[in-house]
């Protein structure tokens, strides 16, 4: 079936440096993609979102970069810092509209060493 | 706006025992799902609502109902609770766009 999935379960960066997470998606009809965060013992926050008729977007210290020719999308955060420690989802969903389901990836843990 | 609430935070069930994890959304979202977290297996969508009186099944319903009878309220309930169902279960809403999640029930069944 199609599904999202990771590149890597866990990242490990130096404070300071930036942190680029990977996501591969395989349903070509996915048109709208959201990066979330986890930390220990919350539920998931909205990081930022893009579209399928963009290939970059820009939030503060994150940038979201899509590539629909290898159906591939990357979350970067510049500076990376202690707080940013977390596990990070991508999800994929049909359309905008919020009546169908998002599809998770298995998320990447980020460990940010000071 | 308290966002998406849910309650309780922590719950220990016998084998075999039944209950009803409550979600509450303050933010006029149509839809609004349940969804349970295992270490290593991501978010697993279990049952979601596109709006009151409307359910439907996701990826792992079985041991799961579900029921919409207003906007704001969607309940999950366990009909004989089993070991495997111990995970970290949250529940979310939506307008348009990306889900908000409220803080999770962790879930013990023994």
């Amino acid at each position: 079936g199609e599904s999202v999935g990771l590149h890597l379960p866990t990242l490990s960066v130096q404070e300071g440096d930036n942190s680029i997470i990977n996501c591969a998606y395989s349903n070509s009809a996915s048109d709208y993609f959201i990066w979330y965060k986890q930390e220990s013992g919350k539920g998931p926050q909205f990081i930022i979102d893009i579209r399928s008729n963009m290939d970059k977007r820009q939030g503060q210290r994150v940038t979201v970069l899509l590539n629909k020719t290898v159906k591939h999308l990357s979350l970067q955060i510049a500076a990376t810092q202690p707080g940013d420690s977390a596990v990070y989802f991508c999800a994929e969903n049909k359309g905008r509209s919020g009546n169908t389901p998002l599809v998770f990836g298995k998320g990447t843990r980020l460990s940010v060493i000071a | 706006n308290a966002g998406v609430t849910q309650t309780p935070k922590f719950q220990v069930l016998k084998t075999g025992q039944s209950m009803t994890l409550q979600c509450a959304q303050d933010m006029n979202h149509e839809y609004m799902s349940w969804y349970r977290q295992d270490p290593g297996m991501g978010l697993r969508l279990i049952h979601y609502s596109v709006g009151a009186g409307i359910t439907d099944q996701g990826e792992v319903p079985n041991g799961y109902n579900v029921s919409r009878s207003t906007t704001e309220d969607f309940p999950l309930r366990l009909l004989s609770a089993a070991p495997s169902q111990t995970s970290v279960y949250f529940c979310a809403s939506r307008r348009q766009g990306w889900q908000y999640f409220g803080p999770g029930t962790r879930l013990t069944v023994t």
